[in-house]
C-alpha cells in the first residue's frame, strides 16, 4: 500500500477555504485516493474518493493532478464544526479491504 | 444509513480480566475490522474478518483474539487485560461490492481503561 504524507496540523478561520495536500509518490495504477474525517471521540467517516482530475460532493472537493503523486482536499468556507482530523489514504490495489491510516492532519478552525 | 454499533462507549477493567468488546453492523457487510487508536500512533489494525468464522491478523494482534460467529457481529477479546491495552477501540465494516473502493464505516468507539 502506498505511503502518504500530509501536514500534521493546520489552522484556519471561519469562512475561509482550506486546502490540505497529501503526497503519495508510490501510488499504483489501480489505487484510489480517499479522505476520511474524524471528530473527537468518534470514529472516522468517509468524505471523498477520487482517481484522477477533480471530484466534488456536498462536503468537499478533491483535486488530483495527472501524475497522481499528490492530491488536495479542499473544504469550502469552513466553520467551527469542521475542526477535525483529516486522513488521506491510498486504497484499492491490494484488494484486501485494509486501510492504512497515517497521522492525519489536525485542522483547527478558529472564530 | 449504515449503522455500526459498539457495546460500550466507556469501559473500565482491572488487569488480568477477560474483556469482550462487541460490534454489530446492520448492512450485511462481509468485511469487519477492529482498530485501536492511541495519541501519536494513529489507527492501528488489530484483526479483521472477511466472512463468518474467518479472521486475519492485522498489524498488532498480540494480546487479542476475535470471534465472528454471525455475519453482523465481530467481537474483540482481551484474554487477560493489561494496562498497555488502555486505548480507544474502533470497529468498522465494509462491503466487497462497495461502489466506493474499500469504504469502511466506523462505530463510535469504546474507550477502554485498564487499571
Amino acid at each position: 500500500l502506498a505511503k502518504t504524507t500530509q501536514p500534521i496540523s493546520m489552522d484556519s478561520y471561519e469562512g475561509q477555504e482550506v486546502n490540505i495536500t497529501c503526497s503519495h509518490n508510490n501510488i499504483a495504477t489501480n489505487d484510489y485516493i480517499t479522505w476520511y474525517q474524524q471528530f473527537p471521540s468518534q470514529g472516522p467517516r468517509f468524505i471523498i474518493q477520487g482517481y484522477k482530475t477533480k471530484v466534488t460532493n456536498e462536503v468537499a472537493s478533491l483535486f488530483i493532478p495527472a501524475d497522481r503523486k499528490s492530491s488536495t482536499l479542499s473544504l469550502p468556507r469552513v466553520s467551527l464544526s469542521d475542526t477535525a482530523v483529516y486522513y488521506c489514504l491510498v486504497v484499492g490495489s491490494s484488494n484486501t479491504g485494509k486501510l492504512i491510516f497515517g497521522q492525519g492532519t489536525t485542522l483547527q478552525v478558529k472564530p | 444509513d449504515v449503522k455500526v454499533t459498539q457495546s460500550s462507549r466507556y469501559l473500565v477493567k482491572r488487569t488480568g480480566e477477560k474483556v469482550f468488546l462487541e460490534c454489530v453492523q446492520d448492512m450485511d457487510h462481509e468485511n469487519m475490522f477492529w482498530y485501536r487508536q492511541d495519541p501519536g500512533l494513529g489507527l492501528r489494525l488489530i484483526y479483521f474478518s472477511y466472512d463468518v468464522k474467518m479472521k486475519e491478523k492485522g498489524d498488532i494482534p498480540e494480546g487479542y483474539s476475535v470471534s465472528r460467529e454471525k455475519k453482523e457481529r465481530f467481537s474483540l477479546i482481551l484474554e487477560s487485560a493489561s494496562t498497555n491495552q488502555t486505548s480507544m477501540y474502533l470497529c468498522a465494516s465494509g462491503s466487497r461490492q462497495a461502489l466506493i473502493t474499500d469504504t469502511q464505516y466506523f462505530g463510535p468507539g469504546t474507550r477502554l481503561t485498564v487499571l
